[in-house]
């Protein structure tokens, strides 16, 4: 198996553009979860899915975070209008049954300008 | 929420000496995670823990979940430059409308000195 799958690996941007982020999680996985990396915080979860329904959204900053998961494999973390402040590491991560290991992916480093 | 505090935030060591993270919660969990992210890397898993007083090795990890289920410890013997990184501790919500959610500790990075 290939593992996580996150796009793009880098991004970098300007205040107010909208920013996709893209996370295809390991087959037969049923949670899938969206955590931000940064010194100050650590790791975060923003939001987490099981069977593609949200669980839990609490982590997600404001109304300028959205998730989706449309399928079983495949996931976007969008931010809209992004702010320099948004600028961190995002890490998709998967597990296939709760309370179990979680499976992160590669990470997208956002920078915000 | 749950909460995970884990110590120290940095630890710097010669090589070959030993080093020892901690994780601490107000309230009883249900298992512990940890995980290893490497500079630039992602988290990645090293094992798990449930049962109180469970102590598990991995070669020269040592790996400690205490008789009340609210802490643990991570300790590595003898240090090599492949140990550097950023160690974390985590551990589930068991119950709730959260059950499953994962709550991190905010990690010790550990730098070793050849």
């Amino acid at each position: 198996d290939a593992g996580v799958i996150q796009s793009p690996r880098h991004e970098v941007t300007e205040m107010g553009q909208e920013v996709t982020l893209r996370c295809k999680p390991i087959s037969g996985h049923d949670y899938l979860f969206w955590y931000r990396q940064t010194m100050m915080r650590g790791l975060e979860l923003l939001i987490y899915f099981n069977n593609n329904v949200p669980i839990d959204d609490s982590g997600m900053p404001e109304d300028r975070f959205s998730a989706k998961m449309p399928n079983a494999s495949f996931s976007t973390l969008k931010i809209q209008p992004s702010e320099p402040r948004d600028s961190a590491v995002y890490f998709c991560a998967s597990t296939p049954r709760v309370l179990n290991t979680q499976y992160f992916g590669p990470g997208t480093r956002l920078t915000v300008l | 929420g749950q909460q995970v505090m884990q110590i120290p935030q940095y630890q710097h060591v010669q090589e070959g000496e030993d080093f020892t993270t901690y994780c601490n919660s107000s309230t009883t969990l249900s298992n512990i995670q940890w995980y290893k992210q490497r500079p630039g890397g992602h988290p990645v898993f090293l094992i798990q823990l449930v049962k109180s007083g469970e102590v598990k090795k991995q070669k020269r990890l040592t790996f400690q979940f205490g008789e009340a289920k609210k802490n643990s410890s991570l300790h590595i013997t003898a240090t090599q430059t492949t140990d550097v990184g950023t160690y974390f501790c985590a551990a589930h919500n068991a119950g709730g409308t959260s059950y499953g959610k994962l709550t991190f500790g905010q990690g010790t990075i550990l730098t070793v000195h050849p």
